[in-house]
């Protein structure tokens, strides 16, 4: 199994700032197609959490450019360049490549 | 627009079964793969179950702990997903999301509650 470890687990942020997240995984989650299916979501208060970063180093629809993804192999990292309000919530990565599906343990940031 | 409303959640008695659903919209649901991931109170996300569209077999997938007492299922020409949860126990309380793989993202549903309490 595929286990993703987070860190930090909290971060605070003065607005305005960059803050940024690991997510290390126990083995490469590259998929058989070569494909890494390796996401980042953001879950805030009371809701599901929302896509934000897909395949590593794309972002989804509608996601602000402050956000980016990149790594590789077993290293991952989220990159927000500059923190707004509304950036608070709980970060997750996960993987989709091999089962069983795994999520890291989420980072929570706070202004 | 992808949507997946799940429904079937509620309150159940430990020993007890629930069937919850996931209606889903906006993609070809069809050729799509599903899963179902949940997340307890306070706590991080936990995928629980996957199945493949019937073109890759419907091939269905569990995590350890629930192997053998939850089944996943769909019904194609309703474009739903079920989970079928037997044996529950107060540990399966939980937030239970429906998830779709599209296009190598995966979607979320808004998630039902189901509290195993006594």
């Amino acid at each position: 199994d595929i286990v993703m470890t987070q860190t930090p687990l909290s971060l605070s942020v003065t607005p305005g700032q960059p803050a940024s997240i690991s997510c290390r995984s126990s083995q490469s989650p590259l998929h058989g197609d070569g494909k890494t299916y390796l996401h980042w979501y953001l879950q805030k208060p009371g809701q599901s959490p929302q896509l934000l970063i897909y395949e590593v180093s794309n972002r989804f629809s509608g996601v602000p450019d402050r956000f980016s993804g990149s790594g590789s192999g077993t290293d991952f990292t989220l990159k927000i360049s500059r923190v707004e309000a509304e950036d608070v919530g709980v970060y997750y990565c996960m993987q989709v490549s091999q089962l069983p599906y795994s999520f890291g343990q989420g980072t929570k940031l706070e202004i | 627009e992808v949507q997946l409303v799940e429904s079937g959640g509620g309150l159940v008695k430990p020993g007890g079964s629930l069937r919850l659903s996931c209606a889903a919209s906006g993609f070809t649901f069809s050729d799509t793969w599903m899963s179902w991931v949940r997340q307890a109170p306070g706590k991080g996300l936990e995928w629980l179950a996957r199945i493949k569209s019937k073109g890759f077999g419907g091939t269905t997938d569990y995590a350890a702990p629930v192997k053998g007492r939850f089944t996943i299922s769909r019904d194609d020409s309703k474009t739903t997903v079920f989970l079928e949860v037997n044996s529950l126990k107060t540990e399966d309380t939980a937030v239970y999301y429906c998830t779709a793989h599209i296009s190598g993202t995966t979607f979320w549903g808004q998630g039902t509650l189901v509290t195993v309490s006594s």
